[in-house]
């Protein structure tokens, strides 16, 4: 089983449409979940990140977050044409456990005008 | 302006030959991790480190090698040992606890 895991894609929606991607992860001791943007040849950008169960909303974007399913969301409200990208999902351990960042393969997002 | 700067930003490599790759912050960040990007692919972690001379394995450590003598600077080193290294390299950064992790501009290695 992956750390992370995202469904691959690629996704499309038309432009006004709501984007759902979708995240679980293994690691029942992950304190921080993050999700990235990335356009075709850049470096990943942060969109969210979301460390406590319930939804946080910036903007267009919703994240959500079950600790007990293991599961994190991204929704994207009023998707533009622009929004087409990679969705990254992180996840991070505690800083005593390593800490370390792990990421989904990525979900292709393509918003169609 | 604080940040993470990786270089070069194009690097070819001829089969057999060690390359490495620089990274270096003035974030004043500890932790620093070295990914693998595939096309259509995911990060994949290759190395961590958390504070200076310490450094972990990731998923994919085989055929590369990493040092951390200073905070701001994290090489990656892909030996001739790495037989598919044409990839895009990414370094990261972040602060101690929970927050996210800030990337470099990534080098996009090639073995011709």
């Amino acid at each position: 089983q992956k750390e992370v895991e995202q469904n691959s894609g690629p996704l499309s929606v038309p432009e006004g449409a709501i984007a759902s991607l979708n995240c679980t992860y293994s690691d029942r001791g992950s304190q921080s979940f993050f999700w990235y943007r990335q356009y075709s040849g850049k470096s990943p950008e942060l969109i969210m990140f979301i460390y406590s169960n319930g939804d946080k909303e910036d903007g267009r974007f919703t994240a959500q977050l079950n600790k007990a399913s293991q599961y994190v969301s991204l929704l994207i409200r009023d998707s533009q044409p622009s929004d087409s990208a990679t969705y990254l999902c992180a996840v991070r351990a505690l800083y005593n456990q390593g800490g370390k960042l792990i990421f989904g393969q990525g979900t292709e997002l393509s918003v169609k005008p | 302006d604080g940040g993470i700067t990786q270089s070069p930003k194009y690097l070819f490599r001829k089969e057999g030959q060690n390359v490495t790759l620089s990274c270096e912050q003035n974030l004043n960040h500890d932790a620093m991790y070295w990914y693998r990007q595939d096309p259509g692919q995911g990060l994949r972690l290759i190395y961590y480190s958390q504070i200076v001379n310490d450094f972990q394995k990731g998923d994919i450590a085989e055929g590369y090698s990493v040092s951390r003598e200073k905070k701001e600077s994290f090489p990656l080193t892909v030996t001739s040992a790495q037989k598919n290294p044409t990839a895009f390299y990414l370094c990261a950064s972040t602060k101690p606890g929970a927050t996210e992790a800030f990337f470099g501009q990534g080098t996009r290695l090639t073995v011709v």
